[in-house]
C-alpha cells in the first residue's frame, strides 16, 4: 500500500498568495514523522519542515506552516506570501518504523508561482 | 548547519566503466547514510542505506553487486557503479542523518549519463 500520497501533481499560484499543497499518509505505527522538500530544477533536495507524531502544535518554518490533521491523516503544506523563488517540486515524505525508519516520498507536486 | 556535499555533481561515462560518486556530511556526523536513484519527473526511490562501519542494507530489486555502498567513516560514504550501462543513467542523490535526528539532510545529487 503506498505511504504517502500527493493527488496535486501541479499546482499554480499568483505571487504573495497563499497556497496549500496536499499530502495524505498511511501507516498503523502511532510513532511517525512527516517532512516536507523543496526540490528546484538544480537538483537538490531542500527540506523544509518537519511534523512529528504526537507534536501538539502544527508546525511552522517561517513561511512554511505543516496542517497536521492526525485523524485524517494528512499533512498539508501551507506556503504564505508565495514568492517566485518557490516555483519547485514538492514532495512530502514519512518516517515510520514499519519502514526501518526509512523516509518514504509522495511523488510531488509542481509548484509554479505566478508574476 | 546541517550540510551534506555530494561528487561529482555530473559524470558521463562509457558503457563498462565504474564510476564512483561520494557523499559527505561536511559539519555533522553521519551515523546513517542513504542512497537514492530519481528518474526524471518521477519521485526519489531508496536504494540502499548504509551505516557507519557496517554492510549497507539494499532494498528489495537493488542489485548489490552492481552499486557498491561503502561507508567507512561517520562523513563519507561512497556509491560505486559498476559496469554502468546506458539503463543507469539517472540522478543519484544521498541523504545523511546522524543518531536521534529525526531529518535526513540531502546532497545536492550527481547525474550520471551512460553512453
Amino acid at each position: 500500500a503506498q505511504k504517502i500520497t500527493q493527488t496535486q501533481p501541479g499546482m499554480f499560484v499568483q505571487e504573495k498568495e497563499a497556497v496549500t499543497l496536499d499530502c495524505t499518509y498511511d501507516t498503523s505505527d502511532p510513532s511517525y514523522g512527516l517532512f516536507w522538500y523543496k526540490q528546484p530544477s538544480s537538483g537538490e533536495m531542500i527540506f523544509l519542515i518537519y511534523q512529528g507524531s504526537y507534536d501538539q502544535q502544527n508546525a511552522t518554518e517561517g513561511r512554511y506552516s505543516l496542517n497536521f490533521q492526525k485523524a485524517r491523516k494528512s499533512a498539508n503544506l501551507v506556503i504564505s506570501a508565495s514568492q517566485l523563488g518557490d516555483s519547485a517540486m514538492y514532495f512530502c515524505a514519512m518516517r515510520d518504523m514499519a519502514g526501518a525508519n526509512n523516509l518514504f516520498f509522495g511523488t510531488g507536486t509542481r509548484l509554479t508561482v505566478i508574476p | 548547519g546541517a550540510v551534506v556535499s555530494q561528487h561529482p555533481s555530473r559524470v558521463i561515462c562509457k558503457s563498462g566503466t565504474s564510476v564512483k560518486i561520494e557523499c559527505r556530511s561536511l559539519d555533522f556526523q553521519a551515523t546513517t547514510m542513504f542512497w537514492y536513484r530519481q528518474f526524471p519527473k518521477q519521485s526519489l526511490m531508496l536504494m540502499a542505506t548504509s551505516n557507519e562501519g557496517s554492510k549497507a542494507t539494499y532494498e528489495q530489486g537493488v542489485e548489490k553487486d552492481k552499486f557498491l555502498i561503502n561507508h567507512a567513516s561517520l562523513t563519507l560514504s561512497t556509491l560505486t557503479v559498476t559496469s554502468a550501462h546506458p539503463e543507469d543513467s539517472s540522478f543519484y542523490i544521498c541523504s545523511a542523518a546522524s543518531s536521534g535526528q529525526e531529518t535526513q539532510y540531502f546532497g545536492p545529487g550527481t547525474r550520471l549519463l551512460v553512453l
